[in-house]
């Protein structure tokens, strides 16, 4: 199976704009759905983008996600940051099983 | 309102079984395929299992075949996750997961902690 590959870390600060990489190792990225979810500390983990590209209700716009098959890799972008986006993002594409990304830390401050 | 609870979890010794349950509620769980996904501590996200919304199919993780099953009854709205040859490495909160109709999770429970430890 594949893998998917995130930076362990990202900081910036309130109001700007950051995004955060989710690259698959082998196979298109365009194969399979990317999903994104947030994990803020001590809490159950939510859903903020599924088919790469689209939010479910209650998530906030400044949330957005897509794919880049020159790169083979997926992008989840934050704009307006809020101390609150500080969190844990986990990417999670599917082969012939379901893959998580290795998560990333997002402070904002 | 969806909600998923789960239960059942707790400290058990390297070898024994436990089993997992997760009350559903909020919508038509029988059109819904569900997941079992688990967190170590201080770790990320790892899959477990996958089953069908009739429950005629299941999936499971590499790390957990053969040791797991997943299961659902209908009528009872509740998903569960028998776990036999429990290992210290299944130390995690298990989640239960809604799935959406074509890719990835729709809603989270909170997780129940199992500690695998002598």
């Amino acid at each position: 199976n594949f893998m998917l590959t995130q930076p362990h870390s990202v900081s910036e600060s309130p109001g700007k704009t950051v995004t955060i990489s989710c690259t698959r190792s082998s196979g298109s990225i365009a194969s399979n759905y990317v999903q994104w979810y947030q994990q803020r500390p001590g809490s159950a983990p939510t859903t903020v983008i599924y088919e790469d590209n689209h939010r479910p209700s209650g998530v906030p716009d400044r949330f957005s996600g897509s794919i880049d098959t020159s790169s083979n890799s997926a992008s989840l972008t934050i704009s307006g940051l809020k101390t609150e986006d500080e969190a844990d993002y986990y990417c999670q594409s599917y082969d012939r099983s379901w893959v998580f990304g290795g998560g990333t830390k997002l402070t904002v401050l | 309102e969806v909600q998923l609870v789960e239960s059942g979890g707790g400290l058990i010794q390297p070898g024994g079984s436990l089993r997992l349950s997760c009350v559903a509620s909020g919508f038509t769980f029988s059109n819904y395929a569900m997941s079992w996904v688990r967190q170590a501590p201080g770790k990320g996200l790892e899959w477990v299992s996958t089953i069908s919304g009739s429950g005629d199919s299941t999936y499971y993780a590499d790390s957990v075949k053969g040791r797991f099953t997943i299961s659902r009854d209908n009528s009872k709205n509740t998903l569960y996750l028998q776990m036999n040859s429990l290992r210290a490495e299944d130390t995690a909160v298990y989640y239960c997961a809604k799935l959406r109709p074509v890719a990835g999770i729709d809603y989270w429970g909170q997780g129940t902690l199992v500690t695998v430890s002598s």
